[in-house]
């Protein structure tokens, strides 16, 4: 069965340091590869996806993700975190038949001064 | 473009009763779903709609209903709300294997 893992259920970094969530996937296939990020209230932001081709994606506000086929994984990585990434972040998976998606638990970020 | 719009933002009910959650874009895309998001959880699929008059049963489908009469709309409809029911609900709509959410209705059923 499909599934996503984010181990961390919540981490806190110093601003200006750098970041790294994990996220594991179970699938059948190579699926597609997602992270979204929430911020309070808010509705959910693709921050990057992952479909086929080059294993490391470049996304919006300076993240990067790698996908690793034989860690079944795809980390979000940001070498220096700004206090405004204060947010949940949401990896997902998605059939690349279409038609579902499935979602991890999620990661709370808090960003101390 | 507005993109995926959700009304209402919040909504009490009460037990046993009934309500439609409305989720509307305007991007022309085909393929739209509701997801429920409680702590812990992460969101999961309710209902999903591949165009218009096709509706299929996602994750966790119980006690909602959904259908699908143009492109532009699908809502979510609760015909007996439950405690369970309390959840922050979004929708969101797909392009090119993409999803792009609405910005959620949190839902209090008493």
């Amino acid at each position: 069965a499909q599934s996503v893992t984010q181990p961390d259920i919540h981490i806190t970094v110093s601003e200006g340091a750098s970041l790294e969530l994990r996220c594991n996937y179970s699938y059948g296939a190579t699926p597609y590869l997602f992270w979204y990020v929430q911020s309070p209230g808010q509705g959910l932001q693709l921050l990057l996806k992952y479909f086929s081709g080059d294993t490391l994606v470049q996304g919006i506000k300076g993240f990067e993700a790698e996908f690793k086929r034989s860690q079944s994984s795809f980390n979000l990585r940001k070498p220096s975190v700004h206090w405004s990434d204060a947010a949940e972040y949401f990896c997902a998976v998605g059939a690349p038949t279409g038609n579902q998606f499935y979602f991890g638990t999620g990661t709370s970020l808090t960003v101390i001064p | 473009n507005a993109g995926v719009t959700q009304t209402p933002k919040f909504q009490v009910l009460k037990t046993g009763q009934s309500m439609t959650l409305q989720c509307a874009q305007d991007m022309n895309h085909e393929y739209m779903s509701w997801y429920r998001q409680d702590p812990g959880m992460g969101l999961r699929l309710i209902h999903y709609s591949v165009g218009a008059g096709i509706t299929d049963q996602g994750e966790v489908p119980n006690g909602y209903n959904v259908s699908r009469s143009t492109t532009e709309d699908f809502p979510l409809r609760l015909l007996s709300a439950a405690p369970s029911q309390t959840s922050v609900y979004f929708c969101a709509s797909e392009m090119g294997d993409t999803q792009y959410f609405g910005p959620g209705t949190r839902l209090t059923v008493l």
